[in-house]
């Protein structure tokens, strides 16, 4: 089956510095992925939509200055959370899309001190 | 946008008793509801999924219902296990592939 490989699993950063969350298909190419927010014990929510050479699509409310998303390549998309403040610790979720069917990475944890 | 309802936020059930999670949706262009499992820290997995065109779809002990003129999808597990505790989301989509809308997800307890 497809597999999505998110990177890192866990990080934790000090208020105001920029973290960088990598998401890749390993064994498909991927020309849209999607990144998901999910808080404790909350559901995921829809970031924005990412199409391999183009601008990301953000969902309202979503601020694409402070996430910045980079999918330069079929294989990977990038999610970088600039400034960081405590309010962004959460668990992000990336998931790929493989022709029909889109799938899962392992999810970042996010701890801003 | 879709908006997609979940009910109900928690469950307790009796080991070998029956779980229903019901879900209704509001976006009629949606054609693609799948079920997540969910553990502590992990990724959503995938458990059932099903399509518009058909109104009910099972897997063992897993069974899915669709009322697409209600606009609303079930979620049956018998024979419930420890193993099955655990949170559960439904979402829907315009097709499998495309961005999903979350439920608000199911906390469900199995008790030996």
């Amino acid at each position: 089956g497809a597999v999505v490989s998110q990177h890192p699993s866990r990080v934790i950063c000090k208020s105001g510095t920029s973290v960088k969350i990598e998401c890749r298909s390993l064994d498909f190419q991927a020309t849209t992925m999607f990144w998901y927010r999910q808080f404790p014990k909350q559901s995921l929510m829809l970031m924005a939509t990412s199409n391999e050479g183009s601008k990301a699509t953000y969902e309202q409310g979503v601020e694409k200055d402070k996430f910045l998303i980079n999918h330069a390549s079929l294989t990977l998309s990038t999610l970088t959370v600039t400034s960081a403040h405590p309010e962004d610790s959460s668990f992000y979720i990336c998931s790929a899309r493989d022709q029909a069917f889109a799938f899962f990475g392992q999810g970042t944890r996010l701890t801003v001190v | 946008g879709e908006n997609v309802e979940q009910h109900p936020s928690t469950l307790s059930v009796q080991e070998g008793d029956s779980a229903v999670i019901k879900c209704t949706y509001s976006d009629s262009a949606s054609n693609y509801f799948p079920w997540y499992k969910q553990e502590l820290g992990k990724r959503p997995q995938l458990i059932i999924d099903i399509r518009s065109n058909v109104g009910e779809k099972k897997d063992q002990r897993i069974a899915v219902t669709l009322n697409k003129t209600a606009k609303h999808f079930s979620l049956h597990i018998t024979e419930t296990q420890p193993e099955d505790s655990a949170v559960y989301f439904c979402a829907a989509s315009t097709a499998a592939g495309n961005k999903l809308t979350f439920g608000g997800g199911t906390r469900v307890l199995v008790k030996p």
